[in-house]
């Protein structure tokens, strides 16, 4: 069964409006999460390392201000898109680590289309 | 640079054939790395890891050659439900849990 769950699933939003998106490890604490970014046909990019208890770590090329990242708790990380506009329009996948051999389990992803 | 290289393919193959994707790594420092299989509009799975010289699960083989410094992954008769994209992916840095993932390969298998 799943490990990772993400909410929701899919939304559409109008420019402007700010979107979150929730990554939960369902049965494991996860002290790292990871948010991706993936265009159509192009490949995972990794956008920022969410910690918990300490501030997020992002790529480079990403904005922080505008890609808002609290790790909540052990079992929560949550990216807000602010201000979204149609570029940002992408499918947003986290991942959790959850075990010492660096394997990651991937929530089933956010497709977010902003109109 | 990139960190790690695939062949995107696509590679049509029967079903019934064998078909090798190979895949190169620079971070000589890695440990271990992973084939992930992801489908259209999904999430990627992990398939395999691989964290010695190889890994065999069932129909599919994955190996890895340190000194040159690639993985390759092997699947032998081959379903029209293997049809999807793999990614080869490695850990960024020793001891960090974050990982670089190659662009992967398609695999489309045909009746």
């Amino acid at each position: 069964g799943a490990v990772v769950s993400q909410h929701p699933s899919r939304v559409i939003c109008k420019s402007g409006t700010s979107v979150k998106i929730e990554c939960r490890s369902l049965d494991f604490q996860a002290t790292t999460m990871f948010w991706y970014r993936q265009f159509p046909k192009k490949s995972l990019m990794l956008m920022a390392t969410s910690n918990e208890g300490s501030k997020a770590t992002y790529e480079q090329g990403v904005e922080k201000d505008k890609f808002l990242i609290n790790h909540a708790s052990l079992t929560l990380s949550t990216l807000t898109v602010t201000s979204a506009h149609p570029e940002d329009s992408s499918f947003y996948i986290c991942s959790a680590p959850r075990d010492q051999k660096e394997t990651q389990y991937f929530g089933p992803g956010t497709r977010l289309l902003v109109l | 640079r990139k960190e790690v290289e695939q062949d995107p393919g696509p590679f049509n193959v029967p079903e019934g054939a064998t078909v090798a994707f190979n895949c190169t790594y620079s971070n000589s420092a890695s440990q271990s790395f992973f084939w992930y299989r992801q489908d259209c509009r999904k999430e990627p799975k992990l398939l395999m890891s691989v964290y010695s010289s190889g890994n065999e699960d069932g129909r599919f083989t994955a190996q890895l050659n340190r000194a040159s410094q690639y993985i390759s992954l092997l699947i032998r008769d081959s379903k029209l439900s293997d049809s999807a994209t793999y990614l080869c992916v490695s850990p960024s840095g020793a001891g960090s849990y974050q990982l670089t993932f190659g662009k992967g390969t398609k695999l489309s298998v045909i009746p």
